[in-house]
C-alpha cells in the first residue's frame, strides 16, 4: 500500500526556533512536494523536488528551505519559525509522468502551531 | 495561467441525498488533467480521480460519479445516496504541461445523520 509518512502530528515550537518537517515515501517517487493549508486559503506550494538533491520554489517559499539527501526522504526547514508559520503542512509524492505529477499521495500532516 | 474555482464553500446534506460538488477551471492549454482529492477530518488528502482533457467520458464508481464538460469548463462531482463517512473537505484541481498542480479553495461536505 502506497504510503507517506510525516514525522510528527503535532508540532508546538517558539518563535525563532528552527524547525524541521521531515517526509518520508515508500514508493519510489522522484516528485515530492510541501504544502501548507490554511482556512480560506486552500493548499499552497512552498517547495518540491523533482530528484536527488534538486528543489524548487513553489507559491510561498519565503522563511522556509528544503532537502532531499535521498529520494524517499524530504525535509522542510524554517529557519526561524514565526507566529505567521503556525498552519498544518502536508507533504505528497508522485510519479514524474505527464498527467501522473497530479496524482499526489499525501501524508497525514503536522499541525505546526508557532508561539 | 490556470485556475480553479469551487463557489460552494460550505454544504451540508441529510443522509441519503444526493449532492453535487462544482468545479469550474481555467486553462489555455488543450492538454490537461484534472483531479478531485478527498479530505476527512483525519487530514490525509486521499486521491480519487484522474480525468485528462481529451476524455469527456463520465465516470461512475460505486456512489460517485464524475461529469466532464470541456463546453462550460466544469468537472462536477456527485455523490448518490451521501452517508455520514462522506463528510470531508473535498478538493478539484488542475495540472497542465509544465506547471504544478493547482487545488481549488475545498468544498466542505456534512451530511448529517
Amino acid at each position: 500500500d502506497v504510503k507517506v509518512t510525516q514525522s510528527s502530528r503535532y508540532l508546538v515550537k517558539r518563535t525563532g526556533e528552527k524547525v524541521f518537517l521531515e517526509c518520508v515515501q515508500d514508493m519510489d517517487h522522484e516528485n515530492m512536494f510541501w504544502y501548507r493549508q490554511d482556512p480560506g486559503l486552500g493548499l499552497r506550494l512552498i517547495y518540491f523536488s523533482y530528484d536527488v538533491k534538486m528543489k524548487e520554489k513553489g507559491d510561498i517559499p519565503e522563511g522556509y528551505s528544503v532537502s532531499r539527501e535521498k529520494k524517499e526522504r524530504f525535509s522542510l526547514i524554517l529557519e526561524s519559525a514565526s507566529t505567521n508559520q503556525t498552519s498544518m503542512y502536508l507533504c505528497a509524492s508522485s510519479l514524474p509522468v505527464q498527467g501522473r505529477e497530479g496524482e499526489q499521495y499525501f501524508g497525514p500532516g503536522t499541525r505546526l502551531t508557532v508561539t | 495561467a490556470q485556475k480553479v474555482t469551487q463557489a460552494q464553500t460550505e454544504i451540508s446534506v441529510v443522509e441519503k441525498e444526493d449532492v453535487t460538488l462544482d468545479c469550474v477551471y481555467e486553462t489555455r492549454d488543450t492538454t490537461y488533467y484534472l483531479f478531485w482529492y478527498k479530505q476527512p477530518p483525519s487530514g490525509e488528502l486521499v486521491f480519487l480521480i484522474r480525468r485528462n482533457s481529451f476524455d469527456e467520458q463520465n465516470e461512475i464508481s460505486g456512489r460517485y460519479s464524475w461529469n466532464f464538460q470541456k463546453s462550460t469548463s466544469s468537472f462536477n462531482f456527485t455523490i448518490t445516496a451521501s452517508q455520514v463517512v462522506d463528510s470531508a473537505v473535498y478538493f478539484c484541481a488542475l495540472i497542465q504541461a509544465n506547471s504544478k498542480l493547482t487545488f481549488g479553495k475545498g468544498i466542505t461536505l456534512s451530511v448529517r445523520p
